[in-house]
């Protein structure tokens, strides 16, 4: 089946400090894969996405690159500050034809200390 | 511009007890998805409309969840004979419908079901 396993949390970064959060992947076909956040108090956000292999999403200073080898698409960012303290969702859809679902992961919780 | 809402934010009901929830999708987004999210776990996949249509509904736990979206606009998640295990956020999310690419899911705030 389809699923999705990120590295357990919380995670506890300095300000400045680098972030990386693990995620892999099991699924058949080609999936996309795609990182959400979730501040305080907010709904869920996509952070990036990559739609194939190779592919590297980024945004707001994040990263993640599609590995297809080793099924695994893990968050990185080299600066974080305390306004990056969320909890961070790793999520799949398995197929483009299959309407757009999300699988999630169980999400990482990042808190950032001045 | 408004961005997806759900109403109520938060509902306390009585084990047994029905419930319904709402959620209002952007203008003009064909799709929507309801999620699940249990406290500490990444939000499960119930059901997703296109348009008026259940197209996928095979997140639904059992017969006693229930969703409609008879206008194609806002969708209900209805619930019988709540059980304690239903307690939980429940997520909306809308997307346009493009064709050749995924678009992007947009979610509510959420509904936060407690079943006592």
């Amino acid at each position: 089946g389809n699923s999705v396993t990120q590295m357990e949390g919380p995670v506890t970064l300095s300000e400045e400090a680098f972030l990386t959060i693990n995620c892999t992947y099991t699924a058949t076909g080609y999936p996309s894969l795609f990182w959400y956040v979730q501040y305080p108090g907010e709904g869920l956000q996509l952070l990036l996405k990559a739609t194939k292999a190779d592919d590297k999403g980024s945004n707001k200073g994040f990263e993640a690159t599609y590995r297809k080898e080793t099924t695994s698409f893990h968050l990185e960012k080299g600066s974080v500050q305390v306004s990056d303290s969320a909890v961070y969702f790793c999520a799949l859809v398995p197929s483009y034809n299959q309407g757009g679902k999300l699988i999630f992961g169980q999400g990482t919780e990042l808190s950032v200390k001045p | 511009g408004a961005g997806v809402s759900q109403t109520p934010s938060n509902k306390v009901t009585e084990k047994g007890k029905y419930v319904e929830l709402r959620c209002d999708p952007i203008s003009g987004h064909t799709a929507l998805y309801w999620y699940r999210q249990s406290l500490g776990q990444g939000p499960e996949f119930l059901i997703y409309f296109q348009g008026t249509g259940a197209a996928d509904d095979s997140g639904l736990p059992n017969d006693r969840f229930f969703a409609v979206r008879p206008e194609g606009s806002v969708s209900t998640l209805k619930i019988q004979r709540t059980e304690r295990g239903d307690s939980a956020v429940y997520l909306c999310a809308s997307s346009p419908t493009r064709t050749g690419l995924l678009p992007e899911q947009y979610f509510g705030p959420g509904t936060r079901l407690t079943v006592t």
